[in-house]
């Protein structure tokens, strides 16, 4: 158990729909990062958080938001959910390890919620 | 371009044996780090072990350890003593500043 919590699951719904997803990091942790995961891209990098502020932007879709809370969880909302949108969602929380080495942060996963949208 | 590049799609291994997984990876940055991450049938992703670009010694965690040859940008991991539970999709992985990117993953299986 990585101590990172993701709810819901699993997440069963129509093309069309908005969806939020739910991050809770490891005690401690500051930046909370979003991650898809799909059989045809592969692994791919959304957005971080550091202690409520927008850090990095990855590959997010201009329909996918994403904000940290003042009690550091987290949420990302996907609206406008198309076909394409199925996919594991994960959500990392880290601590640094090397602070000469900047942004080599472990991160830390939690178990994922399965989007599916039919 | 492909940041991070693992060229076996799948491995086999005889329990008790060593695998190495290969990993090379591209960027022109002095400072970044790699990682490997395992993710079982149940989906989670398991952090194994960090290497640093500045560290000097191959990285070690337990059975893991990582083969960093930083001329060649490579990053192989090296699972000696291969337990059934090691059976899982394995991904290399690089942070240069805040951008992370995964490979596409080599598929272990463990034979008994």
């Amino acid at each position: 158990d990585s101590g990172v919590t993701q709810t819901p699951k699993h997440l069963i719904t129509a093309t069309g729909q908005r969806v939020t997803l739910r991050c809770s990091p490891r005690s401690g942790d500051l930046s909370v990062y979003w991650y898809q995961q799909s059989l045809d891209q592969g692994l791919q990098f959304l957005i971080q958080y550091y202690n409520g502020e927008e850090r990095a932007k990855g590959n997010i879709l201009e329909r996918f938001s994403a904000q940290q809370f003042p009690d550091l969880h987290s949420e990302l909302n996907l609206s406008s959910l198309e076909l394409g949108d199925s996919a594991l969602y994960f959500c990392a929380s880290s601590v640094p390890i090397d602070t000469y080495n900047e942004g080599t942060d472990t991160q830390y996963f939690g178990p994922g919620t399965r989007l599916t949208v039919l | 371009a492909q940041k991070i590049t693992q060229t076996q799609p799948g491995m086999f291994v005889q329990e008790k044996e060593a695998v190495t997984l290969d990993c090379t990876y591209d960027t022109s940055d002095q400072s970044y780090g790699l990682f490997w991450y395992k993710q079982p049938s149940s989906g989670e992703m398991i952090f194994l072990i960090y290497q640093g670009s500045y560290d000097e010694q191959n990285a070690t965690e337990g059975r893991y350890s990582l083969n960093f040859q930083k001329a060649r940008k490579s990053a192989n991991l090296v699972i000696s003593a291969s337990q059934l539970g090691d059976s899982a999709m394995y991904f290399c992985a690089m942070r240069e500043g805040y951008d992370m990117r995964f490979g596409a993953g080599t598929r272990l299986t463990v034979k008994p």
